[in-house]
């Protein structure tokens, strides 16, 4: 079955801090892993899309990982804004189809 | 432009009733899908279609039915609208399916809030 877990669900920081979003998943077959942004009442915004040949990927403050072999993913983002709320979603790519599988998101929110 | 777009943004209907959303893309993609958020804001994918054709059909009832004219629209239709319809519908495309890299990225529109009553 395949399952993706975000960790936390819910995250609060000042301005200015770094953080990290974590994402599992549980199918070893991953082909890609996508990060997405979703605004309030908004659709979703594409940030990173990492291949499974691929350990890494960056945009701006925004840094992506991947470790295949422990399941993992994780979002770094530096030096937060209040700009940066909002929720992460990481999906599991499925080769066939291109099919995503989401994580139930992180609600950040940065206070400024 | 808008890249993928929706209509309605807002649709609020009577339990029993038929009802279509629009998608269309102008970004010259070949792949398209629909993804359903439900109340817990969970987002799971319903149907693909590439070039027209149908990829991916995971287990939606059948009084869904996607209908593609063009590879730029896709759009969905559902018949005999139950209470646990409602949620909010999200249409996506990408470039290619399947064959790694950036081609692969799926670009959302702003999605369609269903409300059935």
């Amino acid at each position: 079955k395949q399952e993706v877990t975000q960790i936390p669900a819910a995250l609060s920081v000042p301005e200015g801090e770094n953080l990290v979003l974590n994402c599992s998943f549980t199918d070893s077959a991953i082909y890609n892993l996508q990060w997405f942004r979703q605004d309030p009442g908004k659709g979703l915004t594409s940030l990173l899309l990492i291949q499974s040949s691929q350990r890494e990927q960056t945009s701006g403050r925004l840094n992506a990982s991947l470790d295949k072999s422990s399941g993992r993913s994780t979002l770094y983002i530096a030096a937060s804004q209040p700009g940066d709320s909002a929720t992460y979603l990481c999906a599991q790519v499925m080769e066939y189809g291109n099919k995503l599988v989401f994580g139930a998101g992180t609600i950040l929110r940065v206070k400024s | 432009d808008t890249a993928v777009s929706q209509t309605p943004k807002y649709l609020v209907t009577q339990m029993g009733n038929d009802k279509s959303i629009k998608c269309e893309q102008n970004l010259g993609h070949d792949t398209m899908y629909w993804y359903k958020q439900d109340s817990k804001k969970f987002l799971k994918i319903m149907f693909s279609y590439n070039n027209k054709e149908l990829i991916i059909n995971e287990t939606v009832p059948n009084r869904f039915s996607p209908k593609s004219p063009d590879k730029a629209h896709l759009n969905l239709h559902i018949n005999s609208l139950e209470l646990g319809d409602s949620a909010v519908y999200f249409c996506a495309s990408s470039q290619l399916y399947s064959l790694g890299g950036s081609m692969d990225t799926q670009y959302f529109g702003p999605g369609t809030r269903l409300t059935v009553l």
